[in-house]
């Protein structure tokens, strides 16, 4: 399995744009989180979906933020208008079944730079 | 919100030593489990320990799980130039969730 895909890989944009993250999670995961990571605030779980439907967004950190899953295969993190606050690294995971047993397969992330 | 909180910070040692790092966490949970992170990449699973287990061992890392005080340890043994990288703990919810602690920044000298 090629594992869990993220891109772009890295992604630099001026203030108000829009930007849009792309992830393709394990096949036959139910499971997939979107996180974001700052030296300042850590690993951070803005959103996670089982089965395509979100379960819990309270992370969003704001309506600029939204994420759907429209099929299994494929998650997208929008960020609309971007500001600079917003540069990050996000990553997206994914996991087959509950918590109770099974471990996130994280991608290798991407870096946002808001200028 | 993070759930957990990893001390220490950041963790300098040479290569043959052990190191150890601490977690708690707040709510209750499903299993705690310890992922690596190297520079520039990904989180990679080390290993998980369910609410009902005390201690785990896998090859060269071993977990401890305190339910009552709400903490957890991971010790590396004889650790090598190559274990640099941050660590992890993170908490497996009720609700399904995973949060992450800040991490420990560990650095083994050759």
């Amino acid at each position: 399995d090629a594992g869990v895909i993220q891109s772009p890989r890295h992604e630099v944009t001026e203030m108000g744009q829009e930007v849009t993250l792309r992830c393709k999670p394990i096949s036959g995961h139910d499971y997939l989180f979107w996180y974001r990571q700052t030296m300042m605030r850590g690993l951070e779980l803005l959103i996670y979906f089982n089965n395509n439907v979100p379960i819990d967004d309270s992370g969003m950190p704001e309506d600029r933020f939204s994420a759907k899953m429209p099929n299994a295969s494929f998650s997208t993190l929008k960020i609309q208008p971007s500001e600079p606050r917003d540069s990050a690294v996000y990553f997206c995971a994914s996991r087959a079944g509950g918590a109770y047993n099974s471990p996130l397969h994280f991608g290798n992330g991407t870096r946002l730079t808001v200028t | 919100s993070q759930q957990g909180e990893e001390d220490p910070q950041a963790l300098s040692i040479q290569e043959g030593e052990n190191a150890t790092m601490n977690c708690s966490y707040k709510t209750s949970i499903n299993n705690l489990q310890w992922y690596r992170q190297n520079s520039g990449r990904g989180l990679v699973h080390l290993i998980l320990i369910r609410s009902n287990e005390r201690e785990k061992h896998s090859g060269r890392l071993r977990v401890t799980l305190d339910t009552s005080k709400k903490s957890s340890s991971l010790l590396i043994t004889a650790s090598r130039a190559a274990d640099t990288a941050s660590y992890f703990c993170a908490t497996a919810n009720l609700n399904n969730d995973m949060r992450f602690g800040a991490g420990t920044r560990l650095t083994v000298k050759p």
